[in-house]
């Protein structure tokens, strides 16, 4: 699977847009880009995902470079419930695990 | 349509005591996995089941850890003579048949604790 990666941390206002980047630079022709999030002690919650065009569902949007070497998940409206780790992963969808690597730490700020 | 449940959500074992967990998947789910997560580390994978089979177990520890998804009721982790190390959170996560990784729904997790 493509390694992905991800700035350690980063904060954003609350009600302004979070722009995540990820970069995965080695990403195969039929590698997936998951986004999951854990909110601290809560277990992982599945974001979006997306191949090849760009994504959106009611929690987030996905931005895929033509190159697919990078992507930026977008929260439109942060709120301080948005203050999580944030994972990308590049997978097939076709293995038998999804391999989390250390994530984003997005904190959100009144 | 509940998520996935994880009983219990906190459990404290004795050194030398076995610990279960268990994890009931979403209805209609039938590929079960378990993941860990040690203190401000990030999820490792442990096992993926489907109901009846282990088919991929290479995150299990070699001793002492098992894991089952029996053709009725919850799958189980099971632990046996717990040592501190073994301290940590562990996540279970379902999918549906045929979704492969694509979506995983997680439980809230066991927090388990060794004395």
């Amino acid at each position: 699977d493509a390694k992905t990666t991800q700035p350690t941390s980063m904060d954003c206002a609350e009600g302004r847009a979070a722009n995540l980047p990820c970069n995965h630079s080695t990403i195969s022709g039929n590698e997936y880009v998951y986004w999951y999030r854990q909110i601290h002690s809560q277990g992982p919650q599945y974001i979006i995902h997306g191949l090849k065009n760009n994504e959106t569902n009611e929690m987030a949007s996905l931005i895929i470079t033509e190159d697919r070497k990078s992507s930026t998940l977008i929260l439109p409206h942060a709120t301080l419930r948005d203050t999580a780790v944030y994972y990308c992963i590049a997978d097939t969808g076709a293995n038998s695990k999804l391999t989390f690597g250390k994530g984003i730490t997005l904190s959100v700020r009144p | 349509n509940a998520g996935v449940m994880q009983n219990p959500r906190h459990l404290v074992r004795r050194r030398g005591q076995e610990a279960r967990l268990r994890c009931s998947p979403m209805k209609g789910h039938s590929h079960v996995y378990w993941y860990r997560q040690l203190p401000e580390e990030g999820l490792k994978f442990m096992v993926y089941l489907q109901k009846e089979n282990i088919i991929d177990e290479s995150g299990m520890p070699k001793e002492r850890f098992s894991a089952e998804f029996p053709k009725e009721g919850p799958s189980i982790l099971r632990i046996q003579q717990v040592v501190r190390g073994d301290s940590a959170a562990y996540f279970c996560a379902s999918s549906p048949p045929g979704q492969g990784m694509r979506k995983l729904f997680f439980g809230s997790g066991t927090q388990l604790s060794v004395l």
